[in-house]
């Protein structure tokens, strides 16, 4: 168990709709990253949070965003959504702001 | 900008005997040097990593990988291999100092057999 949880584990939807995936990170981990995991694009880094900033930013499309809140837990909006955004969605977690550790089990999203 | 090459896209071995999964990595910068597995429907989990220091590096399961600066590489080995390292293995790179962006190769599907 890495200590990172990460809801939901499954979701499906349609086009043109917007979703929210959402990462607790491991207790006392500052830094969560988000990265897409596809057959054909591979793991995409997408976007990294630490204690609250946004500290790097990958292939995010403009129609993802995120954010890192107070108690340290993340969630990563994506909208307008694609038959190409099917996807896993992991989340990762670590102290440090550049050494993802622990990583969720990801979240499973189909687009019909 | 970095790059992460995988030259193996698939290794099969046998059990008990070794195996060298390559990575290569291009950067103009520095970089931290990492190996994730990724077991069927889970999520990845750091193997080990180089920041700094003594080349070589090993994991708690007996793996290990070695920092080529000249040859920009970071191969990963293990002497003898069983059948629960049956997994993906992927190659990241982070530049030091500046974005934090992780790079990932493409990932090698390694796969022991009895």
């Amino acid at each position: 168990d890495s200590g990172v949880t990460q809801t939901p584990k499954h979701l499906i939807t349609a086009t043109g709709q917007r979703v929210t995936l959402r990462c607790s990170p491991r207790s006392g981990d500052l830094s969560v990253y988000w990265y897409q995991q596809s057959l054909d694009q591979g793991l995409q880094f997408l976007i990294q949070y630490y204690n609250g900033e946004e500290r790097a930013k990958g292939n995010i499309l403009e129609r993802f965003s995120a954010q890192q809140f107070p108690d340290l837990h993340s969630e990563l909006n994506l909208s307008s959504l694609e038959l190409g955004d099917s996807a896993l969605y992991f989340c990762a977690s670590s102290l440090e702001v550049d050494q993802p550790q622990h990583f969720g089990d990801g979240t499973r999203l189909s687009i019909l | 900008a970095q790059s992460v090459t995988q030259l193996d896209s698939q290794v099969p071995v046998f059990e008990e005997a070794p195996v060298e999964l390559r990575c290569n990595y291009s950067s103009s910068v520095s970089v931290y040097l990492f190996w994730y597995v990724q077991y069927p429907n889970q999520g990845l989990q750091l193997l080990l990593k180089y920041l700094s220091g003594s080349t070589l590096v090993e994991s708690i399961n007996g793996f290990e990988a070695e920092f080529n600066k000249s040859q920009t590489s970071f191969h990963l080995r293990k002497p003898s291999v069983h059948i629960s390292d049956t997994a993906e293995y992927f190659c990241a790179v982070i530049p030091v100092g500046g974005g934090f962006k992780t790079i990932f190769g493409a990932g090698t599907r390694l796969f022991v057999k009895a």
